[in-house]
């Protein structure tokens, strides 16, 4: 079983929608969770960070972390044709990042 | 604050080589992970180096070395170079283990 989960996708939303993209974990120990963005051809960029259960609100962006489910979401909202990237959740168990494979979003103009 | 910085960018190698790739982190982070990147396999944590020492590793053989410079910058040597060694290196530098880390853009190391 992989450490992180994610649905590669494609998914497609129209522009000015609500993109949501889902992670599952099977570490119960994990302590903290990211969000990261990557272009293609470039490396990854950090977009979101959470630690505690709940949401998390930047922007367009919401990180909702729900320990008891093992799960880690992001929202975006107001998709814009920018926004159309690999979207990677990374989990920390042990020390160690773990990363999932990534969920690819496309905006659709 | 200058972000991070990865030399060379791209690399062309022959099977059996060796390679050096370099890093530099954020002024002031101590901390510098490196990971493999492939279509297939995502990204795949290499090591984690932190004041100098190796704090972490993941599941590469012993042919994937590293080390970290009392001024935090790092290397990683890939020794006896195989096809399957082609891919993106990243390195990624945090100002602690297992806080935010951030990317450089990577060295393209490609084997033939």
């Amino acid at each position: 079983q992989k450490e992180v989960e994610q649905n590669s996708g494609p998914l497609s939303v129209p522009e000015g929608a609500i993109a949501s993209l889902n992670c599952t974990y099977s570490d119960r120990g994990s302590q903290s969770f990211f969000w990261y963005r990557q272009y293609s051809g470039k490396s990854p960029e950090l977009i979101m960070s959470i630690y505690s259960n709940g949401d998390k609100e930047d922007g367009r962006f919401t990180a909702q972390l729900n320990k008891a489910s093992q799960y880690v979401s992001l929202l975006i909202r107001d998709s814009q044709p920018s926004d159309s990237a690999t979207y990677l959740c990374a989990v920390v168990t042990g020390n160690q990042f773990y990363f999932g494979t990534g969920t690819s979003l496309t905006v659709i103009p | 604050k200058a972000g991070v910085t990865q030399t060379p960018r791209y690399l062309i190698k022959t099977r059996g080589q060796q390679v050096t790739l370099s890093c530099s982190p954020i002024s002031g982070h101590r901390s510098v992970s490196w990971y493999q990147q492939t279509p297939g396999q995502g990204l795949q944590f290499l090591f984690e180096y932190f004041s100098e020492t190796q704090r972490n590793k993941g599941n590469f053989p012993g042919r994937f070395s590293g080390r970290q410079f009392s001024n935090s910058r790092s290397e990683m040597n890939v020794s006896t170079l195989e096809l399957g060694d082609s891919a993106l290196y990243l390195c990624a530098s945090s100002s602690m283990t297992a806080y935010e880390q951030y990317f450089g853009p990577g060295t393209r190391l490609t084997v033939t």
